[in-house]
């Protein structure tokens, strides 16, 4: 079965710091991969997702992430963070064969900014 | 154009009572998932409606159904409910042909509270 680690339950970062989120996932083949966030109160927001081609990938609010098969990872980046980043993220899979919406989601990261 | 709705946005019921929740997805979206948050197991997928049909389906017991309108609205139900049913559904939607390659739009979601 597919599963999604993300090794950093919370990660502090000061504003303007760059950041980097873990995720590993665990599949026979590439799946569909996702970045979620989620602030306070609020529903999920896709970031970016990859499905094939390049392997670095641009999302919204300047965040980036980079798929390598090698080490079945996922991360997520960001150079310079603002506090309206502070939210929990969520790391994704679906699917290689895309028989459908469901996904697989990691335990999720909080991030904190300090001004 | 309008977002996802969830009604209600809060439930409190008792156990063995059962619950209905309401999805409206965004217009002209065909495809509506729902998933269950919750702080121990995190986000789990619950099933998948696509044109009133379900297409796929998540680990859960039978007390947990679903069902989708012609006008794609969804309802899941959750029938004598438990303590552990406590958590924050969300659903989400998507055009639905294209499945993953779609963005799906999160709803702000129900919390239910079972006491």
């Amino acid at each position: 079965a597919q599963s999604v680690t993300q090794p950093d339950i919370h990660i502090t970062v000061s504003e303007g710091a760059s950041l980097e989120l873990r995720c590993n996932y665990s599949y026979g083949a590439t799946p569909y991969l996702f970045w979620y966030v989620q602030s306070p109160g609020q529903g999920l927001q896709l970031l970016l997702k990859y499905f094939s081609g390049d392997t670095l990938v641009q999302g919204i609010k300047g965040f980036e992430a980079e798929f390598k098969r090698s080490q079945s990872s996922f991360n997520l980046r960001k150079p310079s963070v603002h506090w309206s980043d502070a939210a929990e993220y969520f790391c994704a899979v679906g699917p290689f064969n895309n028989a459908g919406n469901m996904l697989t989601f990691g335990g999720g990261t909080r991030l904190m900014v300090k001004p | 154009k309008a977002g996802v709705t969830q009604t209600p946005r809060y439930l409190i019921k008792t156990r063995g009572q059962q619950v209905t929740l309401s999805c409206s997805p965004i217009s002209g979206h065909r495809s509506v998932s729902w998933y269950q948050q919750t702080p121990g197991q995190g986000l789990q997928f619950l099933f998948e409606y696509f044109s009133e049909t379900q297409r796929n389906k998540g680990n859960f017991p039978g007390r947990f159904s679903g069902r989708q309108f012609s006008n794609s609205r969804s309802e899941m139900n959750v029938s004598t409910l438990e303590l552990g049913d406590s958590a924050l559904y969300l659903c989400a939607s998507s055009p639905g042909l294209d499945k993953l390659k779609e963005t799906q739009y999160f709803g702000p979601g129900t919390r239910l509270l079972v006491l």
